[in-house]
Formats: C-alpha cells, sequence, structure tokens
C-alpha cells in the first residue's frame, strides 16, 4: 500500500523567494515518486520524477526535487519563485514494480501555491 | 505530436442519468488510466485498461466501468449518477513499460 502527504495545503511565497513544496510518502516497495502541476481547469503536467537513478532529480521550469529514503520525503525547490509558477502541486507516487504497476499513481491533497508580486 | 484528448469537455447530468467520457491516448500509448478529482482533492485512480482489458482497479464501485477499444482508445462509464459523482474525470496515458503518465485536460461532470 502506498501514500502520499503533502505537508501545507496552501504556500504563499514573494516573487524572487524560495518555493519549498513538502512532500512525505509511504510505500511497502521501491517507489517511484512525481511532481505534477496543475493550472486552474487543466489537466496535470508532469514536472519531474525520480525512477531509482540519481536522487536529485531536475524538472521543467526550474524546479527540482531530492529523493530521501531515511526521511521518506521528496520535497520539491525551486530558487526563485516566478508569477507564473501560480499553481496547484501533486506529489504522486506509484509502486516500482513494473508491469502493471505504472498507470496507478496515489496523489496527495495538493498544495497550492500562490505568488505575491 | 497530438497529447491525450478527451471529450466532452462538460457535462451536466441528473441524478440516475448514465455517462459516458472518452479518452484517446497519446501517440505510441497502449495503456489508459482513468482518475477522478473532486474539488479540492487530489486524483483518485478508478482504473487501468491494457489490451482491451481492465488491469487494475481503485476503490470504486461497479457503477463505474470502462472500456477500452483496439485503436487503445478508452471510454469511461458512470451509472445511476450520484451527487458525489460531480468532479473531474482525468484520463491519462503511458507506454506499457514506463511510469510516466501523460494527462488529458479532463472532462468536468457536473451532477444535479
Amino acid at each position: 500500500a502506498q501514500s502520499v502527504t503533502q505537508l501545507g495545503s496552501h504556500v504563499s511565497v514573494s516573487e524572487g523567494a524560495l518555493v519549498l513544496l513538502r512532500c512525505n510518502y509511504s510505500s511497502s516497495v521501491p517507489p517511484y515518486l512525481f511532481w505534477y502541476v496543475q493550472y486552474p481547469n487543466q489537466g496535470l503536467q508532469l514536472l519531474l520524477k525520480y525512477t531509482s537513478a540519481a536522487t536529485l532529480v531536475k524538472g521543467i521550469n526550474g524546479f527540482e526535487a531530492e529523493f530521501k529514503k531515511s526521511e521518506t520525503s521528496f520535497h520539491l525547490t525551486k530558487p526563485s519563485a516566478h508569477m507564473s509558477d501560480a499553481a496547484e502541486y501533486f506529489c504522486a507516487v506509484s509502486a516500482n514494480a513494473g508491469g502493471t504497476s505504472y498507470g496507478k499513481l496515489t496523489f496527495g491533497q495538493g498544495t497550492i501555491l500562490t505568488v505575491h508580486p | 505530436d497530438a497529447g491525450v484528448t478527451q471529450s466532452p469537455t462538460h457535462l451536466i447530468k441528473t441524478r440516475g442519468q448514465q455517462v459516458t467520457l472518452r479518452c484517446s491516448p497519446k501517440s505510441g500509448h497502449d495503456t489508459v488510466s482513468w482518475y477522478q478529482q473532486a474539488l479540492g482533492q487530489g486524483p483518485q485512480f478508478i482504473f487501468q485498461y491494457y489490451e482491451e482489458e481492465e488491469r487494475q482497479r481503485g476503490n470504486f464501485p461497479d457503477r463505474f466501468s470502462g472500456h477500452q477499444f483496439p485503436n487503445y482508445s478508452s471510454e469511461l462509464n458512470v451509472n445511476a449518477l450520484l451527487l458525489g459523482d460531480s468532479a473531474l474525470y482525468l484520463c491519462a496515458s503511458n507506454p506499457r513499460n514506463t511510469g510516466e503518465l501523460f494527462f488529458g485536460e479532463g472532462s468536468r461532470l457536473t451532477v444535479l
């Protein structure tokens, strides 16, 4: 069984400030971990993914995340926020078990990021 | 290259009715998954199809059913609609042996 906890349903930062969105996971098997972004009235867009290679993962739009097995965390960061980063962000986990595990993601509740001028 | 396309984008139904939502996967993808996203919530896995069969299912009642066609497109059917079925229904596709899902923009269902 797998689960994801996103700490903080709302995060507010100033433009240019560090963005930190927190995600902790629980998985009984080695996980694949993902961050997705969702803009209003749109589907989900993949920001980055961890699939058991490098623990520091770089994604699109300047985002990155670090897989920390000892802390069961996969926090998302961006050094300098931009107004266009305002959106809802979802952390998700799937089992790294190949085959039928692909496609079945367990999502967190989401974190709404607000960026102030 | 078209991504995942879903139809209709919006629809309104009344309690007790039935609805069918459609999804065309991204080119080259043979696996389709469906998710329900209630307002203010993260998406929840409904089921996954490949080779025209349901392969995995989440915690959803039998009112939710699906189908996959030989061209890999898929339908989600919901019978006996309840108010609580109001949500954004997302379709995602992936090639069988990778974990990267591509999502469509969803079908927003409102049940009155």
